[in-house]
């Protein structure tokens, strides 16, 4: 089963930024926080991860809390195609298989 | 851009028949994997495979096989479809060097129906 706990769904204005928050109260210290989307019923695709400091790209911010237990992530200025299923995974190395919980369901509107 | 591509897209076929479904990828990542994804939840590891002739279960394997005899294939069968095998199957890969190593490709999915 997942680790990971994440709301069912958000809403979230166009041009607004949105915060996705992520619980993984029991991570263990080699694991890392990676965050994926799924854009309707295409295949996932990576957007950023990290182990305990920030981080950011080109597509979003990922902020953990320094006790690592949670994370959010950010998408500054949520567009329309941002509209997916966001999902919060703990994975340890570079290589190992993903463990996908149910995700977050965010909505992006006018 | 080198990719990763699955065929077919989309298959019906009926309770009993052998199913496969095939997997390339062009970037000779080591790791390969099969996920399935039923209506309405998360993804779910079926195989994954490290290397060529290097396979291991997954969370739900029961009902399939894998082979892996070149590093840029890893065709997933079906050796007798069940209506519960009914789903998404997504393949993915990741390598274990390069600049983007910890991202893991996902294809755009093959929707499998079993009658």
């Amino acid at each position: 089963d997942a680790k990971t706990t994440q709301p069912t769904s958000m809403d979230c204005a166009e041009g607004r930024a949105a915060n996705l928050p992520c619980n993984h109260s029991t991570i263990s210290g080699n694991e890392y926080v990676y965050w994926y989307r799924q854009i309707h019923s295409q295949g996932p695709q990576y957007i950023i991860h990290g182990l305990k400091n920030n981080e950011t790209n080109e597509m979003a911010s990922l902020i953990i809390t320094e006790d690592r237990k949670s994370s959010t992530l950010i998408l500054p200025h949520a567009t329309l195609r941002d509209t997916a299923v966001y999902y919060c995974i703990e994975r340890t190395g570079t290589a190992s298989k993903l463990t996908f919980g149910t995700g977050t369901r965010l909505q992006v509107t006018l | 851009d080198a990719g990763i591509t699955q065929s077919p897209r989309y298959k019906i076929t009926e309770t009993g028949r052998q199913v496969t479904l095939m997997c390339h990828q062009t970037w000779s990542h080591s790791y390969m994997f099969w996920y399935r994804q039923d209506l309405g939840h998360g993804l779910r590891l079926i195989y994954y495979s490290a290397a060529a002739d290097i396979t291991d279960k997954g969370e739900v394997p029961d009902g399939y096989v894998v082979s892996r005899s070149k590093t840029e294939n890893f065709p997933l069968t079906l050796e007798s479809a069940t209506r519960s095998q009914t789903s998404v199957y997504f393949c993915a890969s990741n390598g274990p060097s390069g600049r983007r190593y910890n991202e893991q490709f996902f294809g755009p999915g093959t929707r499998l129906t079993v009658l």
